[in-house]
């Protein structure tokens, strides 16, 4: 049973590029949230993904969008990057049966703005 | 509004020593809590979690004991090891909206 994947690992972009990540959730899984992890901090809540409709959003800009496919896959796209987007980005995937409180975390995507 | 806060770290311990980490937290109605650990260099695992008032959860020798009362939820072991050094998360999710708000982490280093 595979579980959360997200691509790319790495990334290095520079300010006023535009990023896409992916994310494919656990399966049996069909809600995808997406958090943003500074270094040495706790995650921030960046949006969450049900039924292809963004759901929840936290506290960030127009310039952190997403999408959810059919397939419940999902990804987030930041544009026009700055320095301060440099961070490892988590997506996590969890089940409406399941629980959705419970959430199981990728190994994460990690963002260098330059 | 919603917070967690966790003990500052790092905190450093001889192996077999008795390890807590203390975790309160801030949230209106009866949220879910949990500790997640990332292990160097890992994305975020989930350790355990408890989803109502006195429930405990426990994993691979972790124990924690939702305290509504205190609005606590703080992390133990008997005897931790040197694999368990790692950064450890606690977080809460209000059941209206399953977003997780972290606290900021503590850093665990076992030390043989």
């Amino acid at each position: 049973d595979a579980g959360v994947t997200q691509s790319p690992t790495h990334l290095i972009k520079t300010r006023g590029q535009q990023v896409t990540l992916r994310c494919s959730p656990k399966s049996g899984h069909d809600t995808v949230s997406w958090y943003q992890q500074a270094l040495g901090q706790g995650p921030q809540f960046i949006f969450q993904y049900y039924e292809e409709e963004e759901r929840q959003r936290g506290n960030f800009p127009d310039r952190f969008s997403g999408h959810q496919f059919p397939n419940y896959s999902s990804e987030l796209n930041v544009n026009a990057l700055l320095l301060g987007d440099s961070a490892l980005y988590l997506c996590a995937s969890s089940s409406t049966t399941g629980g959705r409180e419970t959430q199981y975390f990728g190994p994460g995507t990690r963002l260098l703005v330059l | 509004g919603n917070s967690v806060t966790q003990m500052e770290g790092p905190v450093t311990l001889s192996e077999e020593a008795f390890l807590t980490i203390n975790c309160t937290y801030t949230a209106t109605g009866y949220p879910s809590l949990f500790w997640y650990v990332q292990y160097p260099g890992e994305g975020l695992q989930l350790l355990l979690k408890a989803t109502k008032a006195d429930d405990k959860g426990s994993n691979k020798g972790f124990e924690a004991t939702y305290r509504k009362e205190t609005t606590s939820f703080h992390l133990e072991k008997g005897s931790v090891q040197v694999s368990d050094s790692a950064v450890y998360f606690c977080a809460l999710s209000r059941n209206s909206n399953y977003q997780l708000i972290w606290g900021a982490g503590t850093k665990l280093i076992i030390k043989p």
